[in-house]
């Protein structure tokens, strides 16, 4: 079957950086998505990655290794705002978007 | 501004009631999804639909029907047949349907609670 693992929960220090890590393992692979949702909120795009690599974005950046099923997004000087919850997703050979259950990020002073 | 509107933000329901999620775009995008969200499990998709009058059951499409009689439209009917329909409703749409780099953008969501 198909599968993206993720942890539940994270906690971090404002002004830190974390890592969120997401393994998977799918029908073939088209691509890696992270997107941020804030509770009750639309999910907003944060990272594409398709080659192996690390893309940075700002604050943000997302790694990916495709031959260990591997990705990460990075976060730096965190900031109260980035209390929300990560969600990793990965495009299969089908062209179907595979969701891990996200990453709830919390932010302590 | 270019975007997903859905409506109702929550909504309550009496068991054997049928209910209907509006969704709408202004964003020109081709394809439109309907997607369901539950605590500790990943979006699951409902429907989805590339083009207008034809659309695709998705993993979870049982108690649930849709429509795409125009481009900017894709409602969402949780019928009576749906055993568990409480949960967080999510409409999104693209204009990269059948590519890697598919990115999505979704509306606010709508919370369907039945009583």
């Amino acid at each position: 079957g198909q599968n993206i693992d993720q942890p539940t929960e994270m906690t971090a220090t404002e002004g830190a950086i974390v890592q969120i890590n997401c393994t998977y393992q799918t029908s073939g692979f088209n691509g890696l998505f992270w997107y941020q949702q804030h509770a009750g909120e639309a999910p907003t795009f944060l990272s594409y990655n398709v080659l192996d690599g690390l893309e940075e974005k700002g604050r943000f950046s997302s790694f990916l290794s495709r031959s260990k099923g591997y990705s990460y997004l990075l976060l730096k000087e965190l900031q109260m705002k980035d209390s929300a919850s990560y969600l990793c997703a990965v495009t299969d050979s089908n062209y179907q978007l595979i969701w891990g259950a996200g990453t709830k990020l919390i932010i302590k002073p | 501004d270019g975007g997903i509107t859905q409506s109702p933000k929550y909504l309550f329901r009496k068991e054997g009631q049928n209910v209907t999620l509006s969704c709408e775009q202004n964003l020109n995008h081709d394809a439109m999804y309907w997607y369901r969200q539950d605590p500790g499990q990943g979006l699951r998709l409902i429907y989805y639909s590339q083009i207008v009058n034809d659309f695709q059951k998705g993993d979870i499409a049982e108690g649930y029907s849709v429509s795409r009689e125009k481009k900017e439209s894709f409602p969402l009917t949780v019928t009576s047949a749906q055993k568990n329909p409480t949960a967080f409703y999510l409409c999104a749409s693209s204009d990269s349907p059948g590519s890697g780099a598919n990115v999505l953008t979704f509306g606010a969501g709508s919370r369907l609670t039945v009583l």
